[in-house]
């Protein structure tokens, strides 16, 4: 079946540092949404993205996908220790929603 | 307005036993989701409902059933419990079930 693969598993960066997750799909997908789990807590939706090469920014958040519709990434700038958790992209298929991996973000002060 | 609530928030059964978890959706959403989410790793989907009928399934065993009632609260039960079904699970609302889905806090399961 369908898999969205995302990289790196695991990102601890400094408190100030950029961060990048990737989300990439062996197939063309019709949408993209990005969710944010806390740790203890549940996934928050953050944004969805539908377009060919839509950008789309959300304070220090900037989503982008793909021109293909296979992949796509969310870039936090200057992280800080409120962006730890786990990063998920994932898609809408007909009936239900398809997790990525998922990127844990570890925020060290 | 209230979120979607799930209850319970914790449950520890042992092996074997029965469990039935419940979900009430954001008002004015007929669409309830269910997924399983497995320590380190992404929500799996099990079921949607929408309008007391079930319009998905995903690849889980016969075990697993859920049903969704007038006021579109729903329930998802477990039988004959495996070490393997310890997770969280996750319920979704939305209004028609294409649109954006609002995650509950979720109820974590533990077999022993």
């Amino acid at each position: 079946g369908q898999q969205v693969m995302q990289i790196p598993q695991y990102q601890h960066v400094q408190e100030g540092e950029d961060f990048t997750t990737y989300c990439n799909s062996s197939t063309t997908l019709s949408n993209i949404q990005w969710y944010k789990q806390r740790p203890g807590g549940h996934p928050v939706f953050l944004i969805q993205l539908v377009k060919s090469g839509e950008v789309k920014k959300q304070k220090r958040l900037t989503f982008q996908f793909g021109e293909a519709k296979k992949n796509s990434s969310l870039h936090i700038t200057a992280t800080q220790t409120t962006d730890v958790g786990t990063y998920f992209c994932a898609y809408r298929g007909t009936d239900k929603l398809i997790f990525g991996t998922g990127t844990r973000l570890q925020v060290f002060p | 307005d209230a979120g979607v609530t799930q209850s319970p928030t914790h449950l520890i059964k042992t092996r074997g036993q029965q469990v039935t978890l419940r979900c009430s959706p954001i008002s004015g959403h007929k669409s309830v989701s269910w997924y399983q989410q497995v320590l380190g790793q992404g929500p799996q989907f099990i079921f949607q409902y929408y309008e007391k009928e079930e319009r998905g399934r995903g690849n889980f065993p016969d075990r697993f059933s859920a049903r969704q009632f007038p006021n579109y609260s729903s329930e998802l039960n477990v039988n004959a419990l495996l070490l393997g079904d310890s997770a969280l699970y996750l319920c979704a609302s939305s209004v028609r079930g294409q649109e954006t889905q609002y995650f509950g806090p979720g109820t974590r399961l533990l077999v022993l």
